[in-house]
């Protein structure tokens, strides 16, 4: 079935360091794909999203390119802050319906 | 900016008890979704809900599960007789349009821990 492979976390970074969160996905046919971050106590927001091959997602700093040959949506983000420390979630959807597929999230914690 | 509300934050039940987790979508959202993270785990897929019928479930979402659309604002999740595996932080979203493309938004979830 479809599904949703995420670097295992934690994740720690120094402040202005550079993060890469990588995640691979395997879909029948041509899947939606979306990063979402969960900060502490708090829901599931969305970060970025890419909805056709090539396409690049970006939002606060963060990119992630849809990348149909390698089945990848990799995070990054040029500078990391103190205020990123989050779970970051990777997420497909396929079919009419659009309920999301997701990984098991990464947690982020940047030090300053 | 609008936002999808769950109540309450944290609920503690007794094993064999009903419990009915509620959520107020965002105003002019027509679908709406119910998902689930046990703890250490992936966030999973429960129910989609869409013109007051049920428009995909999943595995997890037996006869134990039902959710209903009471009146123009409220989403409720029921289940019916806890266990204790039910144990886990549920989520709800919803959407304005249907479809992959379409972003999700989430409640902040409730905590539910049965005992």
């Amino acid at each position: 079935g479809d599904s949703v492979t995420q670097m295992e976390g934690p994740v720690t970074l120094s402040e202005e360091a550079f993060l890469t969160i990588n995640c691979t996905y395997t879909a029948t046919g041509y899947p939606s794909l979306f990063w979402y971050v969960q900060y502490p106590g708090e829901g599931l927001q969305l970060l970025l999203k890419a909805t056709k091959a090539d396409d690049k997602g970006s939002n606060k700093g963060f990119e992630a390119t849809y990348r149909k040959e390698t089945t990848s949506f990799h995070l990054e983000k040029g500078s990391v802050q103190v205020s990123d420390s989050a779970v970051y979630f990777c997420a497909l959807s396929m079919g009419s319906q659009g309920n999301l597929i997701f990984g098991k999230g990464t947690k982020l914690s940047v030090k300053p | 900016e609008p936002e999808v509300t769950q109540t309450p934050s944290h609920q503690v039940t007794q094993m064999g008890q009903e419990v009915i987790l509620r959520c107020v979508p965002i105003s002019n959202h027509l679908y709406f979704y119910w998902y689930r993270q046990i703890l250490g785990q992936k966030v999973e897929f429960l129910v989609s809900f869409y013109n007051n019928e049920i428009s995909e479930k999943s595995e997890i979402f037996d006869d134990q599960f039902s959710v209903e659309r009471p009146d123009g604002s409220n989403f409720t999740l029921k289940i019916r007789s806890t266990k204790l595996e039910d144990s886990a932080m549920y989520f709800c979203a919803s959407s304005r349009e249907e479809g992959r493309n379409q972003p999700q938004h989430f409640g902040d979830g409730t905590r539910l821990s049965i005992l």
